[in-house]
């Protein structure tokens, strides 16, 4: 089992680009999420997917559009980046026999 | 907004002795769990205590959780230098499935 695998690792971005982060999971996991972190904080739910074909807005949505594409594809799309978009992004899933969250190694995100 | 609050935000202490790390929340939870990040890394699941526990231990790890209050504690016994690491509090609500985390206590253990 690879876990949760995230893509790229690191990306570096001009304001105004787009682009989409990768994620997927082997853990037959119903539930996905994409998180940012900011220097000294915690994690910001950005948004979630309960299941394949459903998403929902988190704490921090705007600037950014998800895509559930099957049941081990959730991705996050930046569609013009700005400087205050630069973070570390996660991606986790959940077993939602345990309620623990699988989380992702990270994509580092620099928006100039 | 964030729910959890963690005190203290970091803490440096030497191999071999005790790590205490509190969390406090607002809403009302289904459950609390405590994660660990290791710079540069991921975070990594640790220990979930549910809302009708009110202690719980995994290894080295001891959890309590005080409804009452709101809070809840984390004990690392006899330290190691691989406990060195940042400690986030996260918690389960009503809804079911989102987590809403704390902004961590940065653990340093010196050997």
């Amino acid at each position: 089992n690879a876990g949760v695998t995230q893509t790229p690792k690191f990306q570096v971005l001009k304001t105004g680009q787009s682009m989409t982060l990768q994620c997927a999971q082997d853990m037959n996991h119903n539930s996905m999420y994409w998180y940012r972190q900011d220097p000294g904080m915690g994690l910001r739910l950005i948004y979630y997917s309960a299941s394949e074909g459903t998403t929902d807005k988190g704490e921090v949505p705007n600037g950014y559009n998800v895509s559930r594409l099957n049941k081990r594809e959730f991705s996050l799309r930046l569609e013009s980046a700005a400087p205050s978009q630069t973070s570390v992004y996660f991606c986790a899933s959940t077993d939602l026999g345990t309620d623990t969250q699988y989380f992702g190694p990270g994509t580092r995100l620099t928006v100039l | 907004s964030q729910q959890g609050e963690e005190d203290p935000q970091a803490l440096s202490i030497q191999e071999g002795e005790n790590a205490t790390m509190n969390c406090s929340y607002k809403t009302s939870i289904n459950n609390l769990q405590w994660y660990r990040q290791n710079s540069g890394r991921g975070l990594v699941h640790l220990i979930l205590i549910r809302s009708n526990e009110r202690e719980k231990h995994s290894g080295r790890l001891r959890v309590t959780l005080d409804t009452s209050k709101k809070s809840s504690s984390l004990l690392i016994t006899a330290s190691r230098a691989a406990d060195t690491a940042s400690y986030f509090c996260a918690t389960e609500g009503n809804q079911g499935g989102k987590l809403i985390f704390g902004q961590g206590t940065e653990l340093s253990v010196k050997p």
